[in-house]
């Protein structure tokens, strides 16, 4: 298995601000991934990061409003550029494709909150 | 694309009660498939999986079988407690953990004492 932890717990931020939100785990991974979460609602794939690649986006997800980066096996960040209150969602990172293991591990998410 | 509907909840039982909820899935290809569960204020957590047709997924008092014939995964318990009050996800994925998982909507489940 695979421990995640993820900095910020939570945040408030001003509009027109960005927040780098980091992931880190405890084990090396081939595969992590970004979601974000609205009120109420389930989980949406924003996208897919590759160590030494590009990250692969969804549709309705751009680079410029989302940067991420991927420097290793164990770490990742999400920016969340030029929030708006709409932004406001819980944001959580997970970890996939550990040696023998069809599982996905979450970290305990980001709550952001937009003003 | 691949898709997973699970019931709508809310649900809400009374302790002890016998729970259901129901999750069917389309898929391309031979999908691994997955219950996360959702405490309040928390992340998710990996309740049950299955990987190949006529598993049982089992976790906590809960349980879950995979049946192809039906493209079903729906999660069972005999009797929820108060500290089962979560929202449930069903979800799968196709090559293991290297591809994302794709949810269900969700099934928020609250037990009354």
């Amino acid at each position: 298995s695979a421990v995640i932890s993820q900095k910020p717990s939570r945040d408030i931020c001003q509009r027109g601000t960005s927040l780098t939100i980091q992931c880190q785990v405890d084990s090396q991974v081939t595969m992590m991934f970004w979601y974000r979460q609205q009120p109420g609602q389930s989980l949406t794939l924003i996208a897919t990061a590759n160590q030494g690649s590009e990250a692969t986006y969804e549709s309705g997800f751009v680079i410029d409003k989302f940067p991420i980066s991927r420097p290793n096996l164990t770490f990742s960040t999400l920016t969340v550029s030029n929030m708006s209150p709409e932004d406001s969602s819980i944001y959580l990172c997970s970890a996939g494709g550990l040696a023998g293991s069809y599982e996905q591990y979450f970290g305990p998410g980001t709550r952001l909150t937009v003003t | 694309g691949d898709s997973v509907t699970q019931m709508e909840g809310p649900v809400t039982l009374s302790e002890e009660a016998f729970l259901t909820i129901n999750c069917t899935y389309t898929a391309t290809g031979y999908p691994s498939l997955f219950w996360y569960v959702q405490y309040p204020g928390e992340g998710l957590q990996l309740l049950l999986k299955a990987t190949k047709a006529d598993d049982k997924g089992s976790n906590k008092g809960f349980e879950a079988t995979y049946r192809k014939e039906t493209t079903s995964f729906h999660l069972e318990k005999g009797s929820v407690q108060v500290s089962d009050s979560a929202v449930y996800f069903c979800a799968l994925t196709e090559i293991g953990g290297n591809t994302p998982l794709v949810f269900g909507k969700g099934t928020r489940l609250s037990v009354i004492a």
